[in-house]
């Protein structure tokens, strides 16, 4: 399975948009990206997943490469409430084995 | 809908004691996981399932064994617990109709062993 790289940390103001970004430059084909949070010491929350198309749904969208090296999710308007800990994880089609990184640490300041 | 059901939520342990941690899930999915998350840390795989009777590896095996008899049941069992299992444990569970599925996670376990 392909490895990922993410930030330790970042901020953002509330009300803005939050981009987290992850690279994962050994991806292949087969493998797509999922993305989760975590917050507080909560079990993770799916948030979004993707193959090569951008996607968006209810919480975040997700913007992936067209060399599939790298991705970004992105909250448009982050609250207070999305203060977590965000995964990203490639998974390749056929595989059932998670493996979460250390993540990015996001707080959302007021 | 309980979804996926941890036991207990807390406990503490003497070196050396054993204990099982249990999972249950009442979504009839065939896939189920077993990870830990150090304090500051990111899950680590123990354990998975892609069906009753059958367990395989995950990234931190070593101190754990899992039995899987039903759809339902995914317990973890720690035989020597030693100080560096100290951690929180989640249990996690999949459908896996597709590739297009996600982890549905209990609320975790802390245990200490002291």
């Amino acid at each position: 399975d392909a490895k990922t790289t993410q930030p330790t940390s970042m901020d953002c103001a509330e009300g803005r948009a939050a981009n987290l970004p992850c690279n994962h430059s050994t991806i292949s084909g087969n493998e797509y990206v999922y993305w989760y949070r975590q917050i507080h010491s909560q079990g993770p929350q799916y948030i979004i997943h993707g193959l090569k198309n951008n996607e968006t749904n209810e919480m975040a969208s997700l913007i992936i490469t067209e060399d599939r090296k790298s991705s970004t999710l992105i909250l448009p308007h982050a609250t207070l409430r999305d203060t977590a800990v965000y995964y990203c994880i490639v998974l390749a089609s056929g595989t059932y084995k998670y493996i979460f990184g250390t993540g990015t640490r996001l707080k959302v300041l007021a | 809908n309980a979804g996926v059901t941890q036991t207990p939520k807390f406990r503490i342990l003497k070196i050396g004691q054993s204990m099982t941690l249990q999972c249950a899930q009442d979504m009839n999915h065939n896939y189920m996981y077993w990870y830990r998350q150090d304090p500051g840390m990111g899950l680590k795989l123990i354990y998975y399932s892609v069906g009753a009777g059958i367990t395989d590896k995950g990234e931190v095996p070593n101190g754990y064994n899992v039995s899987r008899s039903t759809t339902e049941d995914f317990p973890l069992r720690l035989e020597l617990a030693a100080p560096s299992q100290t951690s929180v444990y989640f249990c996690a569970s999949s459908p896996h109709s597709s590739t297009n599925e996600k982890l549905f996670f209990g609320s975790g376990t802390q245990l200490s062993v002291l």
